[in-house]
């Protein structure tokens, strides 16, 4: 157990709606990052954020934003929703200041499914 | 986006096996690491290679980073069904420092 949490675990909506997805990050961690992986693919790199700023950020439309919070929990929005959206976002905690990559703890997941 | 690719993409194998999965991109990395991931999982950290030509073992695991570190192997020593998994490298993306770029995965099956 990393000591990550996602909420809600699995959701569906329809094309056009939005969706908030949480994530709380490991004790002692000052930083979250996004990543979205499609069924049968690799995490791709959504963003991150550190300081409650968005410090890099992927391939990914502005309809795809986010939060970071005083106590460095995090949220992830998407508006308008396209069925290619479906996939497990993943939110993985980190603490900067190390040096390069640093390890990233992985959250379980939030399956969205857009029908 | 630096490509990363992983071969084979699925493997199949019995208890006590060898195998060796690969990662192969055209980019230089400053550092790879390899993740394994479980159905309803997120992907949790194996190793993390910054030298090139560097040699790391986990147990019954053996990393290796490329001495142009371009590409990287894991191999697996008799292995067993609590090796199953998605295996996924992961390397700097655009060298950032900060942002991972994932391979596809090597989907891996030990039966017992």
């Amino acid at each position: 157990e990393t000591g990550v949490t996602q909420s809600p675990t699995h959701l569906i909506k329809t094309r056009g709606q939005q969706v908030t997805l949480r994530c709380s990050s490991q004790s002692g961690h000052n930083t979250v990052s996004w990543y979205q992986q499609a069924l049968g693919q690799g995490p791709q790199f959504i963003f991150q954020y550190y300081r409650e700023e968005e410090n890099g950020r992927g391939n990914f439309p502005p309809r795809f934003s986010g939060l970071q919070f005083p106590n460095y929990s995090s949220e992830l929005n998407v508006n308008a929703l396209e069925l290619d959206d479906s996939a497990l976002y993943l939110c993985a905690s980190s603490l900067r200041g190390q040096g390069g990559l640093g390890e990233l703890f992985f959250g379980e997941g939030s399956r969205l499914t857009v029908l | 986006t630096q490509l990363l690719e992983q071969s084979p993409q699925f493997l199949s194998i019995q208890e006590g096996e060898n195998l060796t999965v690969y990662c192969n991109s055209s980019s230089v990395f400053s550092s790879l690491q390899w993740y394994r991931q479980e159905p309803g999982e997120g992907p949790v950290l194996l190793v993390t290679v910054v030298t090139g030509g560097e040699v790391k073992k986990l147990k019954r695991l053996t990393f290796q980073f490329g001495d142009a570190r371009k590409d990287s192997s894991l191999h697996i020593t008799a292995a067993q069904p609590g090796d199953t998994g998605l295996y996924l490298c992961a390397g700097d993306y655009a060298n950032s420092g900060y942002a991972l770029n994932f391979g596809k995965g090597t989907s891996l099956l030990v039966t017992p």
